[in-house]
């Protein structure tokens, strides 16, 4: 167990419409990453927050947002879902500036846009 | 930001030792060299991190030539359970921003 935890697991959109996946970072973790997996592919990084900001983003267009809130928690937001959203997107959190700062992932969350 | 190059897939038996190797040719000073193992439909698991020479944990070892432009993982005694998608990443220990995932190696592991 990594203590990331992501919610829900599972659920289904309907392209056009919005949703918002969860992730509750390690105890004692400031950093929290997001990252979309694709079936077959390995994850790719969306962007990162780090005290409650985003310092770090891939390439994805700004329907992907994201919040962190002061107890390091985060959400992951996306607008206008596509058919090519349909992935598993992982949380993962870590610890900047501190020492053994290695990066931990939770399950994810399977979202099918149909 | 570095790129790893790993193979694709791996095949070995119970019992063997599974060496998996990784070039990273354009490796900064300032980069760690971490694995990650994934199985179907979960989370990448940590499985090791390094920096330079050899590290091991009780789940393998991590071998670094002083370039550092490679790197090699071990697992020690496979077993059927091992069989699952491998990856090297290269960057800066913590940041995210700077981890890049590859198409990883997937190792299946036969009885």
């Amino acid at each position: 167990e990594t203590g990331v935890t992501q919610s829900p697991t599972h659920l289904i959109k309907t392209r056009g419409q919005q949703v918002t996946l969860r992730c509750s970072s390690q105890s004692g973790h400031n950093t929290v990453s997001w990252y979309q997996q694709a079936l077959g592919q390995g994850p790719q990084f969306i962007f990162q927050y780090y005290r409650e900001e985003e310092n770090g983003r891939g390439n994805f267009p700004p329907r992907f947002s994201g919040l962190q809130f002061p107890n390091y928690s985060s959400e992951l937001n996306v607008n206008a879902l596509e058919l090519d959203d349909s992935a598993l997107y992982l949380c993962a959190s870590s610890l900047t500036g501190g020492p053994g700062n290695t990066i931990y992932f939770g399950e994810g969350s399977w979202l099918t846009v149909v | 930001l570095a790129k790893t190059t790993q193979p694709i897939s791996m095949d070995s038996y119970e019992g063997q030792e599974v060496n998996i190797t990784c070039s990273h040719n354009n490796i900064a000073t300032n980069d760690y060299i971490t694995w990650y193992q994934q199985f179907p439909s979960q989370g990448p698991r940590f499985i090791i991190q390094g920096y330079k020479t050899k590290v091991t944990n009780e789940v393998a070892s991590l071998f670094i030539p002083a370039d550092r432009k490679s790197s090699t993982l071990s697992l020690p005694r496979v077993s059927l359970s091992d069989t699952a998608v491998y990856y090297c990443l290269v960057g800066r220990s913590g940041s995210a921003r700077q981890l890049t995932f590859g198409s990883g190696t997937q190792l299946t592991v036969l009885p």
